[in-house]
């Protein structure tokens, strides 16, 4: 167990539609990254946020938006679904600084019909 | 931008053969991380190397990190089943900010008993 908690675990939605996905970080962590996890695919850096501000931008869609909250759990919300954002959504956090490792969470399934 | 390339992205072997996956990065890295996802989990922190030409053991696992700080090897001696999984790497340059680390898109793993 990491620390890491996300939910839901699964998700399954139409195209069109509009989600969010759930984070809370390790106790004591202050940074939250998100990644996109695509079948047979690597881990793809979606955003970073620490102490409630956005710090790193990676490949993230105009319709994917995340925000970090005063308690540090983080959200990430996908809109007007595709069927090509199925996959695998994880958090992960930190500790500051950059030689610190990152603890995933178990992730989250998603998958647009 | 930074780009991080992993080969190869299958390996098949016999039980007790060795392993290898490869790193290579398209810029200097500052420190470059080492994570095992078996399957239907998640990334696992397995090791970080900072140093030019750094080399580290974990049992059966070593990991080396080039004197230019642009490549990265894993190598398993005598596999096991229990080293079944997907092995990525992940760097930071010297550029890029706190948190942004690339991964590379993994070396999946099969073992045959």
């Amino acid at each position: 167990d990491s620390g890491v908690t996300q939910t839901p675990k699964h998700l399954i939605t139409a195209t069109g539609q509009r989600v969010t996905l759930r984070c809370s970080p390790r106790s004591g962590d202050l940074s939250v990254y998100w990644y996109q996890q695509s079948l047979d695919q690597g881990l793809q850096f979606l955003i970073q946020y620490y102490n409630g501000e956005e710090r790193a931008k990676g490949n993230i869609l105009e319709r994917f938006s995340a925000q970090q909250f005063p308690d540090l759990h983080s959200e990430l919300n996908l809109s007007s679904l595709e069927l090509g954002d199925s996959a695998l959504y994880f958090c992960a956090s930190s500790a500051t600084g950059i030689y610190n490792e990152q603890f995933f969470g178990p992730g989250t399934r998603l998958t647009v019909l | 931008g930074q780009q991080v390339m992993q080969i190869p992205q299958y390996q098949h072997v016999q039980e007790g053969e060795d392993f290898t996956t490869y790193c290579n990065s398209s810029t200097t890295l500052s420190n470059i991380q080492w994570y095992k996802q078996r399957p239907g989990g998640h990334p696992v922190f397995l090791i970080q190397l900072v140093k030019s030409g750094e080399v580290k053991k974990q049992k059966r696992l070593t990991f080396q990190f080039g004197e230019a700080k642009k490549n990265s090897s894993l190598h398993i001696t005598a596999t096991q089943t229990t080293d079944v999984g997907t092995y990525f790497c992940a760097g930071r340059d010297y550029g890029g900010s706190q948190g942004n680390l690339i991964f590379g898109k993994g070396t999946k793993l099969s073992v045959k008993p």
